[in-house]
């Protein structure tokens, strides 16, 4: 199985910093990655696939970049409703694995 | 707007087995897999097995293998998740989710269900 490995695990900033999560694959995964938000209590929701591109409704501050086994997610200017759990997730074989989180917090 | 919605909260003892449902609408169902995942507590996302809604054809992972059944039922619009044999370490939130092929080539879960907690405790 494709071990994710996510860093940091939890990260404190402010509204408007802007903030970068990376990613590690322990193999070359091409440009299978997701990425995934999720709040307390809730779902996890899409945010990004194929590594950089946005779903539909993610907004614009929102960017990931990488391929094979090195991979970012960057907030731009942070948001009080960006401060959420993000983990990212290969679909490049099965079973598809998912990094551990990385706790956004509000300093 | 696509929506999974599954059953309630579980409390099970060790040795019992747990089924939920998931019930998915505002789209084909025959059309897009349904896979299961779990997150136990403080734990990260652990895929579990996938269901083609069209051929009822399951898959599972190598470590529940024996223990899950996934399955379908067409006209209602739902697909079943039943774990047997259940431990404390099966103490997890429980999810389904559709995946979708972005781009036509990047599989990506685009809708989940709501989550069902089962607890597993004597």
């Amino acid at each position: 199985d494709i071990q994710m490995t996510q860093s940091p695990f939890s990260l404190s900033a402010s509204v408007g910093d802007r903030v970068t999560i990376t990613c590690r694959a322990s193999r070359s995964i091409s440009n299978y990655l997701n990425w995934y938000q999720q709040k307390p209590g809730k779902a996890p929701e899409v945010l990004i696939s194929a590594a950089s591109s946005l779903q539909s409704g993610v907004p614009s501050r929102f960017s990931g970049s990488g391929s094979g086994t090195l991979f970012t997610l960057s907030i731009s200017s942070l948001q009080p409703e960006d401060f959420a759990t993000y983990f990212c997730q290969q679909s490049f074989s099965n079973p598809y694995t998912f990094g551990q989180g990385t706790k956004l917090q509000i300093k | 707007q696509v929506q999974l919605v599954q059953s309630g909260p579980e409390a099970k003892k060790p040795g019992a087995s747990v089924n939920i449902s998931c019930k998915a609408s505002e789209y084909t169902f025959t059309e897009y897999a349904i896979h299961w995942l779990r997150q136990a507590p403080g734990q990260r996302l652990e895929w579990m097995g996938w269901v083609n809604p069209g051929s009822g054809n399951a898959r599972y992972s190598q470590t529940l293998e024996g223990r899950i059944t996934i399955t379908r039922d067409t006209s209602a619009t739902t697909s079943y998740m039943q774990l047997t044999s259940l431990k404390p370490e099966d103490t997890a939130v429980y999810y389904c989710a559709r995946l979708d092929w972005f781009g036509d080539l990047y599989p990506t879960f685009d809708s989940w269900g709501q989550g069902t907690l089962v607890t597993v405790a004597s």
